[in-house]
């Protein structure tokens, strides 16, 4: 039981340039989202999703695209990056609904965009 | 959308004080309040979850308390040691599956 995966670890991207972070996860959760986390300001929720084919936005959308064809898998593509992008990116997953159910977290992309 | 301050940002202790760490929510609505902490360089892992029916919870040396009336809830520490060390997050979450995190808190303990 691997958890929740993320690759890749590390990453950097010129500006202009897309790319798709990868997430897995093998606890059969229903709920996946992807946040950010820049410095001094927690974590922000960019996208998640209630199961498969269902997908919604969190409080940073803009510039991201998600999608959720199976239940394992939930992937984030960025569309043109920005240096404003630059940041760490976690993955997680929650059994059920989300407002009941503890966030388990992938180890984290870190993408530096120039 | 739901906003959630927390404080303070840093907080220092010596080791066997207490720490508490204190958050504040804006959506009447949101109903399940977890904790996370979070290593250097690692990912954020839950320490502690409340909900709304609750007031207060304890486990070993940490808990957790709330107020729904005043919007806000804390995390207490006992006995701190340094590998209590980390950055805390509050969050809070409502019924449409929105989880916010508050900025963090970087607790040191020295011994």
């Amino acid at each position: 039981n691997a958890g929740v995966t993320q690759t890749p670890k590390f990453q950097v991207l010129k500006t202009g340039q897309s790319m798709t972070l990868q997430c897995a996860q093998d606890m059969n959760h229903e709920y996946m989202s992807w946040y950010r986390q820049d410095p001094g300001m927690g974590l922000r929720l960019i996208h998640y999703s209630v199961g498969a084919g269902i997908t919604d936005q969190g409080e940073v959308p803009n510039g991201y695209n998600v999608s959720r064809s199976t239940t394992e898998d939930f992937p984030l593509r960025l569309l043109s990056a920005a240096p404003s992008q630059t940041s760490v990116y976690f993955c997680a997953s929650s059994s059920g609904q989300a407002i009941w159910s503890p966030l388990h977290f992938g180890n984290g992309t870190r993408l530096t965009v120039t | 959308g739901e906003n959630v301050e927390q404080h303070p940002s840093t907080l220092s202790v010596q080791e066997g004080d207490s720490a508490v760490i204190k958050c504040t929510y804006s959506d009447s609505a949101s109903n399940y309040f977890p904790w996370y902490k979070q290593e250097l360089g690692k990912r954020p892992q839950l320490i502690i979850d409340i909900r709304s029916n609750v007031g207060e919870k304890k486990d070993q040396r940490i808990a957790v308390t709330l107020n729904k009336t005043a919007k806000h809830f804390s995390l207490h520490i006992t006995e701190t040691q340094p590998e209590d060390s980390a950055v805390y997050f509050c969050a809070a979450s409502n019924r449409n599956n929105d989880m916010r995190f508050g900025a963090g808190t970087r607790l040191t303990v020295k011994p």
